[in-house]
């Protein structure tokens, strides 16, 4: 089966950039989405076929992907950025893969 | 606006049979995939199934396949997740997602419901 791992936490200063790492076999030829989680509310689509953004979400959220590594940038850190944040492909077979989730505190 | 809007915490005993749905408002409910997607106490997201509407195809994840029954009302624009007999690991948030084809992300999703299984 395929894996997404994801480090558990990530840190960072308001106003500095949190970059998220999602790390997966060849994860460079397939499209990688972005949600973020706010405690006791559901996910949300941050960026979706690696770079792109929905509408309403800032431009301070932007991804990459390449290689074994797809990461989400997140600039000029808010406190109200503060949430658990996955990535997710689909995999062959149907299978749409989430990683287990970073957990960004805003220091 | 795109709305998915999904039934009331349930707290149900072992065994027990249930049966959870999720409405969709302010698009072509046929036209759309729908998910269902859990997520454990603490835990992280972990995809179920997905249905078509306009057709009832259904596709499981491997983990959920024959432990949960994915099916549509498309007269009323509703999906549904089924358990036929709860166990206290299906204690969860289950979340219903859109999706717009069937490797696209998940957008929007439901607010959720809480199902406890406990004695």
């Amino acid at each position: 089966s395929y894996v997404l791992t994801q480090p558990p936490s990530v840190s960072v200063a308001p106003g500095q950039t949190a970059r998220i790492a999602c790390a997966g076999d060849n994860i460079g030829s397939k499209n990688v989405h972005w949600y973020h989680q706010k405690p006791g509310q559901a996910p949300v689509l941050v960026v979706y076929a690696d770079r792109d953004r929905p509408s309403g979400i800032p431009e301070r959220f932007s991804g990459s992907n390449s290689g074994n590594t797809a990461t989400l940038t997140i600039s000029r850190v808010e406190a109200g950025d503060e949430a658990d944040y996955y990535c997710q492909v689909w995999h062959s077979s149907d299978h749409r893969v989430f990683g287990g989730g970073t957990k960004l505190t805003v220091l | 606006e795109v709305q998915l809007v999904q039934s009331g915490a349930e707290v149900k005993k072992p065994g027990e049979s249930l049966k959870i749905s999720c409405e969709g408002s302010g698009y072509k409910f046929t036209h759309y995939w729908i998910a269902w997607v859990r997520q454990m106490p603490g835990k992280g997201l972990e995809w179920m199934g997905i249905i078509y509407p306009g057709d009832s195809d259904t596709r499981y994840s491997l983990s959920f396949q024959g432990q949960v029954s994915i099916s549509v009302d498309k007269s009323i624009d509703t999906a549904y997740l089924q358990w036929s007999s709860l166990k206290a690991s299906d204690t969860a948030m289950y979340f219903c997602a859109r999706l717009t084809t069937t490797t696209s992300p998940f957008d929007p999703w439901g607010q959720g419901t809480l199902v406890t299984v406990s004695s």
